[in-house]
């Protein structure tokens, strides 16, 4: 059964770091492009961040862009997303999500960006 | 950054009836287009992706139609257990954006 899900989120002051995880099982990891996206209490759904099947390219939203990093380890079929700098406004439920097709199936990209298998989230709060 | 909107907010409508969900996009995006459904509590579920092609395991009374800016998401009858949000997702570049949802209340 195909699974994620994601660890690591707390309350966290202003300025501080958090790394959230996000663990894989029943599919091959290390052929899908992977995603984290948030959404704040009430609110929308916002993309956070993409890293190809490979690692090899990465993408943010301008709203985290230098202050978030997305890193994996296909070895151990494990997503993570390191925070810095947090704000509140980063107060979000975080959600790890996978691309519906693997990169092995269709060229040109390493993620497809449609996302069809998401964990149950991870609530990070940001407050003093 | 492509904006994609959303119409209509809310839509109240009856079991077995018909619901038309609408989504614009800022710029064209192909049929580079996503739809997920959102229940409370729940995380998204992917619906449709390309503008058209359903996802595995969804009912086929959800259909995608559109090209360019314009989308739409149809429910051709309503079941209860389709109360939910309904957001449009782009896939043309990155960043990759939501639209601000549709919640559909039955």
């Amino acid at each position: 059964q195909v699974h994620l899900v994601e660890s690591g989120g707390g309350v966290v002051q202003p300025g501080r770091s958090l790394r959230l995880s996000c663990a894989a099982s029943g599919f091959t990891f290390s052929s899908y492009g992977m995603h984290w996206v948030r959404q704040a209490p009430g609110k929308g759904l916002e993309w956070v961040a993409v890293i190809w099947y490979d690692g090899s390219n990465k993408y943010y939203a301008d709203s985290v862009k230098g202050r978030f990093t997305i890193s994996r380890d296909n070895s151990k079929s494990t997503l993570y997303l390191q925070m810095s700098y947090l704000r509140a406004e980063d107060t979000a439920v975080y959600y790890c999500a996978r691309d519906v097709i693997p990169s092995t199936d269709y060229s040109g990209s390493g993620s497809y960006d449609a996302l069809d298998i998401w964990g149950q989230g991870t609530m990070v709060i940001v407050s003093s | 950054e492509i904006v994609l909107t959303q119409s209509p907010a809310t839509l109240s409508l009856s079991p077995g009836e018909r619901a038309t969900l609408s989504c614009r996009a800022s710029q064209s995006i192909s049929t580079y287009l996503v739809w997920y459904q959102q229940r409370p509590g729940q995380a998204p579920r992917l619906l449709i992706y390309d503008a058209s092609r359903r996802a595995t395991g969804i009912p086929d009374r959800f259909s995608g139609s559109g090209s360019g800016t314009d989308f739409t998401l149809t429910i051709s009858s309503l079941e209860p257990e389709d109360s939910a949000v309904y957001y449009c997702q782009h896939r043309s570049n990155w960043p990759l954006t939501f639209g601000g949802g549709t919640k559909v209340e039955i």
